[in-house]
C-alpha cells in the first residue's frame, strides 16, 4: 500500500512550452502533497505544499506563476511548468501524506518515482 | 530552508564492510528520517527516529539521534552491492520535511 505515481517519468520539451506533471496517490487519499525539485547530485528542495481544495503554499524564491500547482482531488496533484526554459531542467519529485495522518510526530510521506524534465 | 545537513560524503566501500554517515540539523524537530535514493529514482523511506529516542534498529540499519548536538548517524552493517545509493536525512518540523545534502555510497562487490 501507499503507492504514489508520477506521470510522465521523463519529458523533453522545447523552450517556451508548458509541461504538466501529474502526481497520484494510488491506494490512499492524500490531503497534502508536496513538490520537490532536485538538481544532479544535490538534495531535494521543497517547492510547494499543496492541500486539496485550496491554494498551494510556495517556498520562498519559488515563482508561483511559473510553477502552477493544482490539487483538485484527494488523489491527484499537478505541477505545470509554464514557459519552460533550460534552467528549469531538473528532477521533480512529489510526495503525499495520507489523509488522517495528521501532522503529528509520526508523520510519513510517500514519494513518487520522480519526473525528469529536460528543456531544450 | 534545509534543516538536515549531512557532512557531504562520497563513501566507497567493499561489500561486507560497514558504512556510516552523519547528519546535522539546526532547529528543534519532532522526528528525523532517513531515506535512500537509487540513481534517477524516487525516495525510499528507511527509518524514522523520534525526538525522544536515542537509537533505533531496523534490519541492517542502525540510527542514532543526539538532540543535544542536533545530529544523527546512519550505520549500514554488512553492506551489499544493492546498498549503492544516495542517503538523505530529513527532519520533520513546521509541518514539512527538510532534506539534507545526501551521502553517496558505493558498495564494491
Amino acid at each position: 500500500g501507499a503507492v504514489v505515481s508520477q506521470h510522465p517519468s521523463w519529458v523533453i520539451c522545447k523552450s517556451g512550452t508548458s509541461v504538466k506533471i501529474e502526481c497520484r496517490s494510488l491506494d490512499f487519499q492524500a490531503t497534502t502533497m508536496f513538490w520537490y525539485r532536485q538538481f544532479p547530485k544535490q538534495s531535494l528542495m521543497l517547492m510547494a505544499t499543496s492541500n486539496e481544495g485550496s491554494k498551494a503554499t510556495y517556498e520562498q524564491g519559488v515563482e508561483k506563476d511559473k510553477f502552477l500547482i493544482n490539487h483538485a482531488s484527494l488523489t491527484l496533484s499537478t505541477l505545470t511548468v509554464t514557459s519552460a526554459h533550460p534552467e528549469d531542467s531538473s528532477f521533480y519529485i512529489c510526495s503525499a501524506r495520507r489523509f488522517g495522518a495528521g501532522t503529528g510526530p509520526y508523520n510519513e510521506q510517500f514519494f513518487g518515482p520522480g519526473t525528469r524534465l529536460t528543456v531544450l | 530552508s534545509q534543516q538536515g545537513e549531512e557532512d557531504p560524503q562520497a563513501l566507497s566501500i567493499q561489500e561486507g564492510e560497514n558504512a556510516t554517515m552523519n547528519c546535522s540539523y539546526k532547529t528543534s524537530i519532532n522526528n528525523l528520517q532517513w531515506y535512500r535514493q537509487n540513481s534517477g529514482r524516487g525516495l525510499v523511506h528507511l527509518i524514522l527516529i523520534r525526538s525522544n529516542e536515542r537509537e533505533k534498529h531496523s534490519g541492517r540499519l542502525r540510527v542514532t539521534l543526539d538532540t543535544s548536538k542536533k545530529s544523527s548517524s546512519l550505520l549500514i552493517t554488512a553492506s551489499r552491492a544493492a546498498d549503492t545509493a544516495s542517503y538523505f536525512c530529513a527532519t520533520y518540523g513546521n509541518n514539512r520535511l527538510a532534506f539534507g545534502k545526501g551521502n553517496q555510497v558505493v558498495v564494491i562487490p
